[in-house]
């Protein structure tokens, strides 16, 4: 049943520390998000996959890279974590850009020691 | 720009009670999509709710309702008779054709005691 899988759960990284995050979607949908959500406050978008168009919000730090190797899969990349990227990760995905819901993983909860 | 509110950051009610979860949002465009997501301690954000600017019907769910009015850019979200179950952080979105992609507002926590 589940639709959008995110792998670790947890993820505990040292500072520095290249780590990869990792999404999987069984909806077939063609958009693709990860969003990063401290305590207490609102998912915040880094970037986005339509299909295979990799689009960037203005704001994400250069650290933050993304891949999607395919429809099913897509990575968060965090090349040198520091202590401010401790975070929840999320990654959902919506059948286009505008007017359709989007559908939430469980997130991933990165800490960096 | 667009911009999402949600005044209340924190809301503490008795189970059984009735609770409305209010949002305000902000827009100059003319068609638009309004969303409820609720984010209980799990992590998990579940989509409850989509809403297009030209549908202004309440919608009813159980012991879930939105109330959908223009005239006021509001979007708000009761709760009837509320149960332990319901303590979560709710959000309220927007989503505008021309941005693409979600503005969401900060949250409001909902918790629910017994």
């Amino acid at each position: 049943d589940a639709m959008v899988i995110q792998n670790p759960r947890y993820q505990v990284t040292q500072f520095g520390k290249p780590v990869t995050l990792s999404c999987s979607q069984t909806l077939n949908h063609n958009v693709m998000y990860w969003y990063q959500q401290k305590s207490s406050q609102a998912p915040k978008l880094l970037f986005h996959y339509y299909d295979k168009d990799f689009n960037n919000e203005a704001d994400t730090p250069d650290n933050f890279q993304s891949r999607r190797p395919n429809t099913s899969f897509c990575f968060l990349d965090i090349r040198s974590p520091g202590l401010g990227d401790a975070a929840m990760y999320l990654c959902a995905t919506s059948r286009a850009r505008f007017g359709y819901e989007q559908y939430f993983g469980p997130g991933t909860r990165l800490t960096v020691t | 720009a667009q911009k999402v509110t949600q005044a209340q950051t924190e809301i503490s009610v008795v189970e059984k009670e009735d609770v409305t979860l209010d949002c305000v949002y902000e827009t100059r465009d003319t068609t638009y999509y309004l969303f409820w997501y609720k984010q209980p301690p799990s992590g998990e954000l579940v989509f409850l709710i989509r809403r297009n600017s030209f549908d202004e019907q309440n919608e009813i769910s159980g012991r879930y309702s939105w109330n959908f009015q223009k005239s006021t850019s509001s979007f708000n979200f009761t709760i009837t008779a509320s149960q332990v179950v319901d303590s979560a952080v709710y959000f309220c979105a927007l989503s505008v054709e021309a941005g693409n992609m979600l503005t969401f507002g900060g949250g409001t926590r909902l918790m629910v005691k017994p």
